[in-house]
């Protein structure tokens, strides 16, 4: 069994400041752990993924997170927010099977607004 | 936008229409998925299409009904739908093996 949650719903930033939007997961596999982001009336893009290699992971537009195995979290976080940032952000696990493919468990979303 | 497209972006219809979804993903992959987003709920999975062949049903009711001809192209026919049905659906795709999934840009239903 996985899950994931996300502790806020809206979080707000001003420009320029850091960005921290948080996620914790609980998985009974090794789990992938992956950030996607969602622009109004548009898809979700992949950000970033996790896979059992480096703890520290880059992803687009600066963002990065850290895989801390002993807090269960994966915690997604930028130095300098964008306007363009704004959007809501997904944190999912995969880990099981679902036919060939891995099963994917997302979060509820934390919707992020930028201000002047 | 993704190798994954979606048509139509937006779709209102009546509780007796019929219509379809389709999603076609240019990446290669092999693997397919039918997701639900409704305000306020996480992403719900619908189907899971593995080489053509249906692999999981996620108890979703019979007014739903996937195709998938083949790895590139996945149908939802609609019919007899609700109005609690209208949700954002979005299509996504995978290569078997691998975790991440790449989504579509989603067709927003609204059921009148």
């Amino acid at each position: 069994a996985q899950s994931v949650t996300q502790l806020d719903s809206h979080v707000s930033v001003s420009e320029g400041t850091p960005v921290l939007l948080r996620c914790n997961y609980s998985s009974s596999y090794s789990p992938s752990l992956f950030w996607y982001v969602q622009h109004p009336n548009k898809g979700l893009q992949l950000l970033l993924k996790y896979t059992s290699a480096a703890t520290l992971v880059k992803g687009i537009n600066g963002f990065e997170a850290e895989f801390k195995k002993s807090e269960t979290s994966f915690h997604l976080t930028k130095p300098s927010a964008h306007m363009s940032d704004a959007a809501e952000y997904f944190c999912v696990v995969s880990g099981g099977v679902t036919g060939g493919g891995n099963k994917l468990t997302f979060g509820t979303g934390t919707q992020l607004k930028v201000e002047l | 936008e993704t190798g994954v497209t979606q048509t139509p972006r937006h779709l209102v219809m009546g509780m007796t229409n019929k219509k379809s979804l389709k999603c076609e993903q240019h990446l290669g992959h092999n693997a397919m998925y039918w997701y639900k987003q409704s305000a306020k709920k996480p992403l719900e999975l619908m189907f899971v299409y593995n080489f053509k062949e249906q692999t999981e049903n996620n108890s979703v009711p019979s007014r739903f009904s996937p195709e998938c001809p083949n790895s590139s192209h996945l149908f939802l026919h609609l019919h007899t739908l609700q109005p609690e049905d209208s949700a954002l659906y979005l299509c996504a795709s995978t290569r078997i093996g691998y975790n991440e999934q790449f989504f579509g840009p989603g067709t927003r239903l609204t059921v009148l």
